[in-house]
């Protein structure tokens, strides 16, 4: 079992549909968790950078943390087609290794 | 504030030969990481710097992977000899600090290898 699941997808909506995108992961011992946005030939870029468990919200983006079930999620309201990425998962130990370790991605077509 | 700086971006070679890939994190980032990232994977640390020191390499493949941060600044990555599965990109990634999901990175650099 890989320490992070991500489903690769794609996953097409039309636009302005609400997307969920999701992560299940094994340690316990993850206690940062981060959304990473990848657009096509470029390089990700953080998107939410959330601690423990709870939500948080940044414009049409809110990221939840389900510690107990292992299961995190980023939800995208009012989705656009330059919401058009792969989104990556991501995940960091408190103490012992400092490497954050990544989910495959979950691909996201969002058309007009 | 410039952002991390990667060259090449495309780079084609046979099996057998070298290549190497430059990296110049953000300005003042002690921390410096590369990636692999194979066609519909996520991103793999291949090696962690902090300053010009090796914080973690044990995903390496030491046999024909080396990379160096001489003067804690800028890196490089060298292949050699690459085989057909070092296909991939190689991402470059910098970070102001240890222990932080906050990675910044380079556009990266995209290698395919006949």
């Amino acid at each position: 079992q890989k320490e992070v699941e991500q489903d690769p997808g794609p996953l097409s909506v039309p636009e302005g549909a609400i997307v969920s995108l999701n992560c299940t992961y094994s340690n316990s011992a993850f206690q940062y968790f981060m959304w990473y946005r990848q657009y096509s030939r470029k390089g990700p870029e953080l998107l939410m950078y959330t601690y423990s468990s709870g939500n948080k919200e940044d414009g049409r983006f809110t990221a939840q943390v389900d510690k107990s079930s292992k299961y995190i999620s980023l939800f995208i309201r009012d989705s656009q087609p330059s919401d058009s990425a792969t989104y990556l998962c991501a995940m960091l130990a408190s103490g012992g290794s400092y490497i954050p370790t990544f989910g495959r991605g979950t691909s996201l077509i969002v058309h007009p | 504030e410039a952002g991390v700086a990667q060259s090449p971006r495309y780079k084609i070679i046979e099996k057998r030969q070298s290549v190497a890939f430059w990296c110049n994190p953000i300005s003042g980032h002690a921390t410096l990481y590369w990636y692999q990232q194979i066609l519909g994977q996520g991103p793999k640390l291949l090696i962690q710097f902090q300053n010009n020191g090796v914080v973690d390499d044990s995903q390496l493949p030491k046999d024909r992977f080396s990379a160096e941060r001489l003067k804690g600044v800028d890196s490089t990555l060298k292949i050699q000899p690459a085989k057909l599965e070092d296909s991939a990109v190689y991402l470059c990634a910098s970070s102001s600090t240890l222990n932080t999901g906050e990675l910044f990175f380079g556009e990266g650099s995209r290698l395919t290898v006949l």
